[in-house]
């Protein structure tokens, strides 16, 4: 087993840029979570899908930021335009649904000039 | 929303004595407690976890223990190692299953030789 899969693990870009994370789940996992976790604000909860459905976003910060699950295998986190302040380490995690016990990726570590 | 509260933020002891971390929610239909380890450059690992209708649980020098009227969960480490060295965080679930986790700040444990 794979575990979740995350790329790239590390981005560095120029604040404005549009920057795209990547997430697969662990095969037969049918929810999906991000979080993005910084030294002032710990382990945030961004959004989750349910079977590719998004059901919570409140956690977004703003409109720079959109996640997508176009199937049951992959995900993406995108951010345009990018500022240093979304400078974190963004990870993904699954599970199923209905379970409980989150499995996380190795997380993207992004650092934005 | 769920606020989780997480005390110490640092706890260093010595080699072979026990750790108890502590974390309060708000939340009293909260129903899943889980611990998570996460050492330097790591992903969150799930080290133990305890449902609503359980007062404790252990799984060999790790306990946790619940006590829902008060809102409080603990984490408990016995016969500390230097490997258990790392930042620990607690989480919260509501109700409701496949909902995303609320983290606490985390603790730094620091095993002295």
């Amino acid at each position: 087993d794979a575990g979740v899969i995350q790329s790239p693990r590390h981005e560095v870009t120029e604040m404005g840029q549009e920057v795209t994370l990547r997430c697969k789940p662990i095969s037969g996992h049918n929810s999906l979570f991000w979080y993005r976790q910084t030294m002032m604000r710990g382990l945030e909860l961004l959004i989750y899908f349910n079977n590719n459905v998004p059901i919570d976003d409140s956690g977004m910060p703003e409109d720079r930021f959109s996640a997508k699950m176009p199937n049951a295998s992959f995900s993406t986190l995108k951010i345009q335009p990018s500022e240093p302040r979304d400078s974190a380490v963004y990870f993904c995690a699954s599970t199923l649904t209905g379970g409980e016990t989150q499995y996380f990726g190795p997380g993207t570590r992004l650092l934005v000039l | 929303g769920e606020n989780v509260e997480q005390h110490p933020s640092t706890l260093s002891v010595q080699e072979g004595d026990s750790a108890v971390i502590k974390c309060t929610y708000s939340d009293s239909a909260s129903n899943y407690f889980p611990w998570y380890k996460q050492e330097l450059g790591k992903r969150p690992q799930l080290i133990i976890d305890i449902r609503s209708n359980v007062g404790e649980k252990k799984d060999q020098r790790i306990a946790v223990t619940l006590n829902k009227t008060a809102k409080h969960f603990s984490l408990h480490i016995t016969e500390t190692q230097p490997e258990d060295s790392a930042v620990y965080f607690c989480a919260v679930m509501p109700g409701g299953g496949a909902d995303g986790l609320t983290f606490g700040k985390g603790t730094h444990l620091i095993i002295q030789p």
